[in-house]
């Protein structure tokens, strides 16, 4: 069956660490993963995106992985701020599906001061 | 000035009712969605349109109905509605089916 995890539901680190979050699929091909992040009462709102041919993508302290081999995706967030304390969605969209994005169950991070 | 706009907010509502949730875009895009977020925080799609067609039906109810009346809008019509319709709701809007989307703030919809 077709499935999409991310690693855990809640991840805390301390302030300046590196924050990994892991979104793994099984049964999918997907052309490109997305990650959102979403906070509280919000919507979801795009970070980054990388597409199958692509091995890493970097947007400031973002930095997004894809392994279509291990079926994974890595986002990592360096130098951790408080601010950055929310829930990360990684979506998978699949080809030919008319921008069908299918979500993981998202993690949330907490950065300690 | 708001991008994505749904309204309302928030909705209490009867089981049995018939309700209407309203999303307007001001980004110039031709793709609009809805999404339901249930209490487990899991978002999945339920429907599309690209320029006003309808181009994913995910497995819902005939009781969600989605209309668009033009481009940048689409609304969410809920006919008969049943205790497990409670969630949170998101339209969002791409400029075509494989770009970014962009999520609204949400309407969460209480059936009592």
């Amino acid at each position: 069956s077709q499935k999409i995890e991310q690693n855990s539901e809640a991840l805390n680190i301390q302030e300046g660490k590196t924050a990994t979050l892991t979104c793994n699929y099984t049964n999918y091909s997907p052309a490109y993963l997305q990650w959102y992040r979403q906070d509280p009462g919000r919507g979801p709102v795009f970070l980054l995106l990388i597409r199958e041919n692509e091995k890493e993508k970097r947007k400031e302290r973002l930095k997004v992985t894809f392994d279509t081999t291990l079926k994974q995706s890595l986002f990592h967030i360096t130098a951790s701020q408080p601010a950055d304390s929310a829930t990360y969605l990684c979506a998978l969209d699949i080809y030919n599906q008319g921008g069908k994005l299918i979500f993981g169950q998202g993690t949330e991070l907490s950065v300690k001061p | 000035d708001t991008a994505v706009s749904q309204t309302p907010k928030y909705l209490v509502t009867q089981m049995g009712n018939d309700k209407s949730i309203k999303c307007e875009q001001n980004l110039g895009h031709d793709t609009m969605y809805w999404y339901k977020q249930d209490s487990k925080k899991f978002l999945k799609i339920m429907f599309s349109y690209n320029n006003k067609e309808l181009i994913i039906n995910e497995t819902v109810p005939n009781r969600f109905s989605p209309k668009s009346p033009d481009k940048a809008h689409l609304n969410l019509h809920i006919n008969s509605l049943e205790l497990g319709d409670s969630a949170v709701y998101f339209c969002a809007s791409s400029q075509d089916p494989q770009d970014i989307q962009y999520f609204g703030a949400g309407t969460r919809l209480s059936v009592l």
